[in-house]
C-alpha cells in the first residue's frame, strides 16, 4: 500500500530559529510527487513547497527547503529563521500514478517568541 | 480573482439523512478534488474529477459519489448519513489532472452528524 508516515504529532521551535519536520513514504513507483501543505488554524490549505521524484536537486522556496532521499524515500522540510506566522499543521502529502494525493497525519508546529 | 468557493459552510444532519455538498473552482480550473478530514488527521482522498469525468477514487463507501458540471463546479453526495461521516470537507482544484500541478483548496464545509 501506499503511505505516508509523519513520525513527529507535534514540533516547537524558538521563533527565529530553524526546524525540521519529518515525512516518510512508502511506494514501488518511480515517478510520483511529493508536497508539504500547511493548514493554520481555521484558514485555509496553501503549498508550502513540491518535488518532483526525478529531480535529485532539492526544492527551495525562500525560508522552506527540503530534504529528498529518494532512495531512504523521505522527504523532510526544513524552515530556517521560523516566524509566529509559521504556527499550523503541517502535512505531507504524495500524488502516484493513481492520480490520488495520499496524506500523512500531520505535524503540528508550535512558534515560541 | 475568486478563489475556490464551497458551500454551505457549516451543516448539521442526522444519521440516515443524505448531505449535498458544493464547490465551485478557480476560473480555468478543470480539475476538482474531494478530501475528507476528520478532526486531528490528515485529509482522505475522496475523489478527483477532471473534465467532468472521475479520473480517481479513495477508499470510501458507495454512500459517496460526486460529479462535476460543463462549468467544472461539482457536488459531492453522501446518502444515509453515519457518525463517522462528521468531518470537514474540503474542496481543492487545479488546472490540470492531479500531479504536479498546485492544489488550491477551498475553506471546507463543516459536517456534524448527530
Amino acid at each position: 500500500a501506499q503511505t505516508v508516515t509523519q513520525s513527529q504529532p507535534e514540533m516547537s521551535v524558538q521563533e527565529a530559529e530553524t526546524v525540521t519536520l519529518s515525512c516518510t513514504y512508502d511506494t514501488s513507483e518511480s515517478d510520483y510527487y511529493l508536497f508539504w501543505y500547511k493548514q493554520p488554524p481555521s484558514r485555509q490549505m496553501i503549498l508550502v513547497i513540491r518535488q518532483e521524484a526525478y529531480k535529485q536537486q532539492n526544492a527551495t522556496e525562500n525560508r522552506f527547503s527540503v530534504n529528498f532521499q529518494k532512495a531512504a524515500k523521505s522527504f523532510s522540510l526544513k524552515i530556517s529563521d521560523s516566524q509566529l506566522g509559521d504556527a499550523a499543521m503541517y502535512f505531507c502529502a504524495a500524488v502516484y500514478s493513481n492520480y490520488q494525493l495520499i496524506w500523512g497525519a500531520g505535524t503540528k508546529l508550535i512558534i515560541k517568541p | 480573482d475568486a478563489g475556490v468557493t464551497q458551500s454551505p459552510t457549516h451543516l448539521i444532519k442526522t444519521r440516515g439523512q443524505h448531505v449535498t455538498l458544493r464547490c465551485s473552482p478557480i476560473s480555468g480550473h478543470k480539475s476538482v478534488s474531494w478530501y475528507q478530514q476528520v478532526l486531528g488527521q490528515g485529509p482522505q482522498f475522496i475523489f478527483q474529477y477532471y473534465e467532468k469525468e472521475e479520473r480517481g477514487r479513495g477508499n470510501f463507501p458507495d454512500r459517496f459519489s460526486a460529479r462535476q458540471f460543463p462549468n467544472y463546479s461539482s457536488e459531492l453526495n453522501v446518502n444515509a448519513l453515519l457518525l463517522g461521516d462528521s468531518a470537514l470537507y474540503l474542496c481543492a482544484s487545479s488546472l490540470e489532472v492531479l500531479s504536479y500541478n498546485e492544489q488550491f483548496f477551498g475553506p471546507g464545509t463543516r459536517l456534524t452528524v448527530l
